[in-house]
């Protein structure tokens, strides 16, 4: 079945550095792929999407681009902020023999941005 | 922004005690679904509903669990008889189509069985 490999946390970083965040999937065919973001006390927010490959994704300054060849969706961003602190999850959604309902969520990556 | 909202925020029950979890979905949105997350672990997907019928359902939603959409608004999770491992975030979320459609989610209530 599909599943979803997130870098494993946490992450802490300065203002301004720069950010990845490591996510590959195991699926069959062409999934929709998908971040989240959940700051504390929140619930899941979509920070972006790719529904298929080589699309680019982007929202708030992130970006992830669908890399089918090498099954990868790494989030980016260039300077973060202490207001991008929040846990991110890369999520997964289709595919050939995939459900077309539910997401596969990866267990989550907390980033702490420091001042 | 169109918001899913849902209640309680917070709520503490016995075991062996059911409890009703209610969301209202963004109006024009034709899927809903209810996840959950327990304290530090993965989101789980718990049911899909679309059509006034389940969709899909994962293993842990079994026969102590029961969704409903009671009217045109809400949508609600049922668990009739709680278990301590049940303690959980559960969050409900709605989305306009399947595959290429990301969810809204809802800010969750935190059930606490004690």
């Amino acid at each position: 079945g599909n599943s979803v490999t997130q870098m494993e946390g946490p992450v802490t970083l300065s203002e301004e550095a720069f950010l990845t965040i490591n996510c590959t999937y195991t699926a069959t065919g062409y999934p929709s792929l998908f971040w989240y973001v959940q700051y504390p006390g929140e619930g899941l927010q979509l920070l972006l999407k790719a529904t298929k490959a080589d699309d680019k994704g982007s929202n708030k300054g992130f970006e992830a681009t669908y890399r089918k060849e090498t099954t990868s969706f790494h989030l980016e961003k260039g300077s973060v902020q202490v207001s991008d602190s929040a846990v991110y999850f890369c999520a997964l959604k289709g595919g050939s023999g995939g459900s077309n309902y539910k997401l596969t969520f990866g267990k989550g990556t907390l980033l702490t941005v420091n001042p | 922004e169109p918001e899913v909202t849902q209640t309680p925020s917070h709520q503490v029950t016995q075991m062996g005690q059911e409890v009703i979890l209610r969301c209202v979905p963004i109006s024009n949105h034709l899927y809903f679904y209810w996840y959950r997350q327990i304290l530090g672990q993965k989101v789980e997907f718990l049911v899909s509903f679309y059509n006034n019928e389940i969709s899909e359902k994962s293993e842990i939603f079994d026969d102590q669990f029961s969704v409903e959409r009671p009217d045109g608004s809400n949508f609600t999770l049922k668990i009739r008889s709680t278990k301590l491992e049940d303690s959980a975030m559960y969050f409900c979320a709605s989305s306009e189509g399947p595959v290429n459609y990301g969810y809204t989610f809802g800010s969750g209530t935190r059930l606490t069985v004690v």
